[in-house]
């Protein structure tokens, strides 16, 4: 089945510097990508996605990049700050239906003041 | 939060009794989901429904029934609990018309 590997899984940056998160999955026929961001004791919120016709996305100081090509896929955090510490996860559609999501096993983002 | 709540938040049980967690939506929406939250793991997929009395499993269904007798309503059963259970979960909505999936609050249950 679609299986989605997050790397890595642990981060730790300071203030102000940039922030990359990568995964790759599996499924040839994924076409969505959403990336979540969890703070301690809430639910995963949802902060950007990116479907497979688009290669980048961009919202402030997060993007997301796509390579189908390659089957992998990128968060970018820049001018990081301290509320953006967090665990992030990314997902990708199983098969072409988009109704279920496979999730990757998390990244913990601290960012030191 | 898109509208959903999910009871209890917090609960301790013992092995061998059934326990229910309900998720409450009031926008309507027909796809709810059910996962598991484990360290390690991420989240994991239990079972999802794509309308009133339609359901299907995820990946890790095994232990688990589910219900949705009204649009508003998604129940998860587990009919013996076992300590293997104890874990955060999280309900959540899909979007009508999006791929975008909002999570509620989630239940931390703990099977002693």
């Amino acid at each position: 089945g679609e299986n989605v590997e997050q790397h890595p899984s642990t981060l730790s940056v300071q203030e102000g510097d940039s922030a990359v998160i990568k995964c790759t999955y599996s499924d040839s026929a994924s076409n969505y990508f959403p990336w979540y961001k969890q703070e301690l004791g809430k639910g995963p919120q949802l902060i950007i996605d990116i479907r497979s016709n688009v290669g980048e996305k961009k919202d402030q100081r997060i993007a997301v990049t796509l390579n189908k090509t390659a089957k992998h896929f990128s968060l970018h955090i820049t001018e990081t700050q301290p509320e953006d510490s967090a665990v992030y996860f990314c997902a990708a559609s199983i098969g072409g239906g988009s109704e279920k999501l496979v999730f990757g096993k998390g990244t913990k983002l601290t960012v030191n003041p | 939060d898109a509208g959903i709540t999910q009871s209890p938040r917090h609960k301790v049980t013992e092995t061998g009794t059934p326990v229910t967690l309900r998720c409450h939506q009031t926008e309507n929406h027909r796809y709810m989901y059910w996962y598991r939250q484990d360290p390690g793991h991420g989240l994991r997929l239990i079972h999802y429904s794509y309308g009133v009395k339609d359901t299907d499993k995820g990946e890790v269904s095994d232990g688990y029934s589910v219900s949705r007798s009204k649009t508003e309503d998604f129940l998860l059963t587990l009919e013996s609990a076992t300590s293997s259970q104890t874990s955060v979960y999280f309900c959540a909505i899909r979007r009508g018309g999006t791929y975008e999936q909002y999570f509620g609050p989630g239940t931390r249950l703990t099977v002693t």
